[in-house]
């Protein structure tokens, strides 16, 4: 079955440490999106990425990295920079620019929830 | 900037029908989603608007009207299953597909 998976669903971290958040998808889809959600706010944009080897900041970027190495593949650092990093992470994809409306849906995978201890 | 304005919690009596609304005011306009999301779990993708007017699905109806930056989506027989937040989404990034998010609207269904 084709799909978005992230790994771990729950993840722990103490202060101080870096952490990576995996996203994989197997849609060959060409755009990858990480977003980050906390209660009572809609979901913040962190990073995308339209194409391998090309991203781009999203809206709140400080603090975190990303690769796009492979197409399937868009893992997600939360640095020790990040100053409240505690939140739900979600991953999603899409089909990406230039192809009809339909298609930019984007899917996302069941999120991982960090928390920072 | 851009901004998107959805109630933030609403409430229903199972069998019914139940409006959302939501506003946005964004730089660009790619299309508008809507996305429902059980507490803890990954959003779905319920409907898409381009154009202004009804797109019908099933229980879930979904309009939109660009002039006045107006969408809402309408559930039909509400079913307890249908408690979950409901989250508006406008593409405003022409090439690069970027979506912002709403709140989301908490909706209980109540029997």
């Amino acid at each position: 079955d084709g799909g978005i998976t992230q790994s771990p669903k729950y993840l722990f971290r103490k202060e101080g440490q870096n952490v990576t958040l995996s996203c994989e998808q197997n849609l060959n889809h060409d755009a990858m999106y990480w977003y980050r959600q906390d209660p009572g706010q809609g979901l913040r944009l962190i990073y995308y990425s339209q194409i391998v080897n090309d991203f781009q900041k999203g809206d709140i970027a400080e603090g975190y990295s990303v690769s796009r190495e492979k197409k399937e593949s868009f893992p997600l650092t939360v640095t020790s920079a990040q100053k409240n990093p505690t939140a739900f992470y979600l991953c999603a994809s899409s089909i990406g620019p230039g192809n009809s409306p339909t298609g930019t849906e984007a899917f996302f995978g069941q999120g991982t929830r960090l928390t920072v201890v | 900037g851009q901004n998107i304005d959805q109630p933030t919690e609403m409430t229903a009596t199972e069998g019914a029908i139940v409006q959302i609304n939501c506003t946005y005011q964004t730089s660009g306009f790619n299309g508008l989603f809507w996305y429902q999301q059980h507490a803890g779990e990954a959003p779905t993708f319920l409907s898409y608007n381009v154009l202004d007017g009804l797109e019908e699905k099933g229980r879930f109806s979904s309009f939109l009207s660009r002039s006045k930056g107006y969408s809402y989506l309408l559930l039909k027989e509400l079913q307890m299953k249908d408690s979950a937040s409901y989250l508006c989404a406008v593409n405003y990034g022409g090439a690069t597909n970027k979506l912002i998010f709403g709140t989301g609207t908490l909706l209980a269904v109540q029997p």
